[in-house]
């Protein structure tokens, strides 16, 4: 099984600044994704990944995927509070040219921005 | 409708007893997940339903859960004689194709707390 590790699991970082989550995969992905959620609340899409080497930004955060298809990072340029809650990495697992289709997912990064 | 809709949004129930979760997707997406998070914890993969395929239930912790898919649209996730670690929010989401190209889209999950 599609086994992903996130890291750090929990991150306190200043208003203003950058900072980076990685969630590195057992296997090859067929393909990542990142998703946001507050507490309570249901999981928001982020970014989809999909092909070696591809990089999706959206506002200040940036996604991407390395070449061999196993290590994805998320990285968030000049944070706001606005960016706290927790960050899910979730993977399609790669099955001979297609995928499971279905997601499994990391546990999770906690960040909280400090104003 | 324009989002994934799940029911109850809480649900309180004494050990012991049945409870019935409800998921109404998107309009149009053949596939459906059930997924479990509970407390600090990543998202634990339930049940996944494609068109008319068998479903896939390989996540179900124990023969207590179930669930149904009618019509190929609303799902409903059954667990009989609730115990106290079932305490976790349950998460549905819908995908145009099994592939997840679409996307997946979360719904706001039901809270069930066991007491």
């Amino acid at each position: 099984s599609q086994e992903l590790e996130q890291s750090p699991q929990s991150l306190i970082v200043q208003e203003g600044k950058n900072l980076t989550i990685n969630c590195t995969s057992s296997k090859t992905l067929y393909g990542l994704y990142w998703y946001k959620q507050k507490y309570g609340e249901g999981l928001i899409f982020l970014m989809m990944l999909q092909k070696g080497g591809e990089e999706k930004s959206h506002e200040k955060i940036t996604a991407k995927l390395d070449e061999k298809k196993q290590q994805s990072s998320l990285h968030i340029t000049a944070s706001q509070p606005s960016h706290a809650g927790i960050y899910l990495c979730g993977a399609e697992g790669y099955a001979g040219g297609t995928s499971y289709g279905k997601l499994t997912f990391g546990q999770g990064t906690i960040l909280t921005v400090h104003p | 409708g324009a989002g994934v809709s799940q029911s109850p949004s809480n649900k309180v129930t004494e050990k012991g007893k049945d409870v019935e979760l409800r998921c109404d997707p998107i309009s149009g997406h053949t596939a459906l997940y059930w997924y479990r998070q509970s407390l600090g914890q990543g998202l634990e993969f339930l049940i996944y339903f494609q068109g008319n395929s068998a479903p896939d239930k390989s996540g179900l912790p124990s023969d207590r859960f179930s669930a149904e898919r009618t019509g190929g649209s609303v799902s409903t996730l059954t667990i009989q004689r609730t115990q106290q670690e079932d305490s976790a929010v349950y998460l549905c989401a819908s995908s145009l194709g099994g592939t997840g190209t679409g996307g997946y889209t979360f719904g706001s999950g039901t809270r069930l707390t066991v007491v």
